[in-house]
């Protein structure tokens, strides 16, 4: 079964610096998606992407916070400048298109990457 | 703020037992709902999704929905050890792709 994949699985960033992570959606997907999930806490939509472009964003997506499709098949979310609070589980989602009353499909998860900012 | 509410438990239920998992929810125009499974430290895994009032089936799992009382609700018959794990309602509204979550209800099935 497709499945969405990301990398790393950890990484570890001093305070300060840039950090990229990578996902790879379901190949047939048009919508991507970033989550996170601090510790203990819920899980947190950050950002949806279609069409090239952002198409939602939480406050939590500020300025440090930034996505891309560099190519036909990667999505990366980049964090600027990090902080001790951006420590967390990142998920990334994709999904295929709905139609009608069932446009919301599900969203399929990577196992996500841990992210420790020291 | 829309909100999303599950009782975290633990619901502690004995292996072959029913357990019902409960969510509610603020937002009337929430339009598609999904139950996901989180093992600890692991990523959501999709159980369950559901449109339209009434119940959905599908193997040992059943997911109720009731828009008019704000509530979506899972169901697991005959539970094993093997569901131990925090289950996620997550839904989103009419104005978005985002999927908004509750915080999960741990579920324990003991032997």
């Amino acid at each position: 079964e497709p499945e969405v994949t990301q990398t790393p699985s950890h990484q570890v960033t001093q305070m300060g610096q840039e950090v990229i992570l990578r996902c790879v959606p379901i190949s047939n997907h048009l919508y991507f998606y970033w989550y996170r999930q601090i510790l203990g806490q819920k899980v947190e939509f950050l950002v949806s992407f279609y069409n090239n472009e952002i198409s939602e964003k939480s406050e939590i997506f500020d300025d440090q916070f930034s996505v891309e499709r560099p190519d036909g098949s990667n999505f990366t979310l980049k964090i600027r400048s990090t902080k001790l609070e951006d420590s967390a589980m990142y998920f990334c989602a994709s999904t295929g298109r709905g139609q009608g009353a069932r446009r919301y499909q599900p969203q399929h998860f990577g196992d996500g990457t841990r992210l420790s900012i020291l | 703020q829309k909100e999303v509410e599950q009782n975290s438990g633990p619901l502690s239920v004995p292996e072959g037992a029913i357990a019902s998992l409960n969510c509610t929810y603020s937002d009337r125009g929430s339009q598609s709902f999904f139950w996901y499974r989180q093992y600890s430290g692991k990523s959501p895994e999709l159980i369950m999704f559901i449109y339209s009032n009434g119940d959905k089936e599908d193997g040992r799992f059943t997911a109720q929905l009731n828009k008019a009382s704000q509530y979506v609700s899972l169901l697991i018959r005959d539970s094993q050890p093997s569901d131990s794990a925090t289950y996620l309602c997550a839904l989103n509204s009419n104005s978005g792709y985002a999927l908004n979550f509750g915080k999960g209800t741990s579920l324990l099935v003991t032997p």
